[in-house]
C-alpha cells in the first residue's frame, strides 16, 4: 500500500519569499503524483501533476514540483509567493491502472505573512 | 463547462439517521470518487465508481454506500449516523483520455451530526 508524508503540517513565510513544501510517498509500484490546493470552506484544487515524462513539472500560479524517484519526493515550490497563497496543499500519490483512487499526506498549511 | 456540483452544501443530522448526498460530474466524465475530509483523519477515499459500477473501495464500514446512474450523477448514503462521520465529504469528477488527465472537486457537503 502506498503512504503520503507531507514534512511540515505548517510553514509560515514573508510575503514575496521563496517557499517549499515537502513530500515523500512510499509505494512498492510506480506512481502519479499530485498537489492540490485547498482555500477556506473550497474543494480542492489541482496545482499540477507527474504522471510521467519530464520530473519537472509546473503547475498553476506559478508553482512547481520536482518528482525525484530515488528519494521518493515530490516537493513543491514557488520562488515568491503572495497573501493569496494561504491556503492548505496537499501532496497526493496514484498508483498505476485504471482507477482514480488517491492516497492524500495530512497537509500543510501555508500562511503568507505581509 | 459548468463544474463539479455537489447538494446540499451543508447537512445537520442526528444520531441514528441516515443520509444522502448528491454528486453531478462535468459533463463528459464517467467516473465518480468520494473523499471524507475530517481534522483528525484528512482526506480518506470512500470509493470510486465508473460508468455505473463501484471500481474501488475504501476501508470504511458497511454504513457509507453509493452509486451511479446512467447520467453518471453519483450518491452517497450513510445509514445510522455516528458523531464521527462529521466531516466534509468531497465528490471528484474524474476522466483521463491519453495524455489528457482531469481531475476536478466539488465545493463539499458539510455533515454534522448531533
Amino acid at each position: 500500500a502506498q503512504s503520503v508524508t507531507q514534512l511540515d503540517s505548517q510553514v509560515p513565510v514573508f510575503e514575496e519569499a521563496p517557499v517549499e513544501l515537502r513530500c515523500n510517498y512510499s509505494s512498492s509500484v510506480s506512481v502519479y503524483l499530485f498537489w492540490y490546493v485547498q482555500y477556506p470552506n473550497q474543494g480542492l484544487q489541482l496545482l499540477l501533476k507527474y504522471l510521467s515524462g519530464s520530473t519537472l513539472v509546473k503547475g498553476i500560479n506559478g508553482f512547481e514540483a520536482e518528482f525525484n524517484k530515488s528519494q521518493t519526493s515530490f516537493h513543491l515550490r514557488k520562488p515568491s509567493v503572495h497573501i493569496s497563497d494561504t491556503a492548505e496543499y496537499f501532496c497526493a500519490v496514484k498508483t498505476g491502472g485504471s482507477n482514480y483512487k488517491l492516497t492524500f499526506g495530512k497537509g500543510t498549511l501555508l500562511t503568507v505573512n505581509p | 463547462k459548468a463544474g463539479v456540483t455537489q447538494t446540499p452544501r451543508y447537512l445537520i443530522k442526528t444520531r441514528g439517521q441516515q443520509v444522502t448526498l448528491s454528486c453531478s460530474p462535468i459533463s463528459g466524465h464517467r467516473s465518480v470518487s468520494w473523499y471524507q475530509q475530517t481534522p483528525g483523519q484528512g482526506l480518506q477515499f470512500l470509493f470510486e465508481y465508473f460508468s455505473e459500477t463501484q471500481r474501488n473501495k475504501g476501508n470504511f464500514p458497511g454504513r457509507f454506500s453509493g452509486r451511479q446512474f446512467s447520467n453518471s450523477r453519483s450518491e452517497m448514503n450513510v445509514s445510522t449516523l455516528e458523531l464521527g462521520d462529521s466531516a466534509l465529504y468531497l465528490c471528484a469528477s474524474n476522466e483521463w483520455a491519453g495524455a489528457s488527465y482531469e481531475q476536478y472537486f466539488g465545493p463539499g457537503t458539510r455533515l454534522t451530526v448531533t
